[in-house]
């Protein structure tokens, strides 16, 4: 699986969009970009993952870039309870690493008042 | 709809003993993991099962021993509890529908071993 590189730590003010970014150089043609967030004390919950498009769902967006270098997870409208730890994580699914999912230190988001 | 339910949430052990951390998932999903986090660190992969019947080392196996119970059931054991194996434990399930890697966690298990 590919190894990826976050920021150790980010502030957001709440109401504004967070932008995590995460750079992912050697990431193979099938190996997809998975985030995970994981609130203090808390089981890691799962986000979002794309593989060469951008997604959205209810929680984020997640851009990918065109030569899949690196990705942003983007939450449109921080709130304090957003404020964790975010897991970029890539992933051969399927593959001989079938669903391992190999967490590194991840960037710690703190949403302010 | 529960989803992974983690008994107990808390266990405080004298070096030496044994437990067993008991994982349960309602999904209906394929495949289970355990994971342990040590303080400041991200998760480890213990053991996996990628289907009923079927148990897999990860990254840190040793110390550990695993049971896929029936497809909803995935337990760990510390057979000798040592002062390393002080963490907290995760387990895991993934494996229904499209997103058949998604990956859903349980409230995990503190563990303090002394």
């Amino acid at each position: 699986d590919a190894k990826t590189t976050q920021p150790t730590s980010m502030d957001c003010a709440e109401g504004r969009a967070a932008n995590l970014p995460c750079n992912h150089s050697t990431i193979s043609g099938n190996e997809y970009v998975y985030w995970y967030r994981q609130i203090h004390s808390q089981g890691p919950q799962y986000i979002i993952h794309g593989l060469k498009n951008n997604e959205t769902n209810e929680m984020a967006s997640l851009i990918i870039t065109e030569d899949r270098k690196s990705s942003t997870l983007i939450l449109p409208h921080a709130t304090l309870r957003d404020t964790a730890v975010y897991y970029c994580i890539g992933l051969n699914a399927g593959g001989t690493s079938y669903g391992k999912l190999t967490f590194g230190q991840g960037t710690i988001l703190t949403v302010h008042p | 709809n529960a989803g992974v339910t983690q008994t107990p949430k808390f266990q405080v052990l004298k070096t030496g003993q044994s437990m067993t951390l008991q994982c349960a998932q309602d999904m209906n999903h394929n495949s289970m993991y355990w994971y342990r986090q040590d303080p400041g660190m991200g998760l480890r992969l213990i053991y996996y099962s990628a289907s009923e019947g079927t148990t897999d080392k990860g990254e840190v196996p040793n110390g550990y021993n695993v049971s896929r119970l029936n497809k909803r059931e995935f337990s760990l054991r510390l057979e000798s509890a040592a002062p390393s194996q002080t963490s907290v434990y995760f387990c895991a399930s993934s494996g229904h529908g499209i997103y058949q890697e998604t990956q859903y966690f349980g409230p995990g298990t503190r563990l303090l071993v002394l």
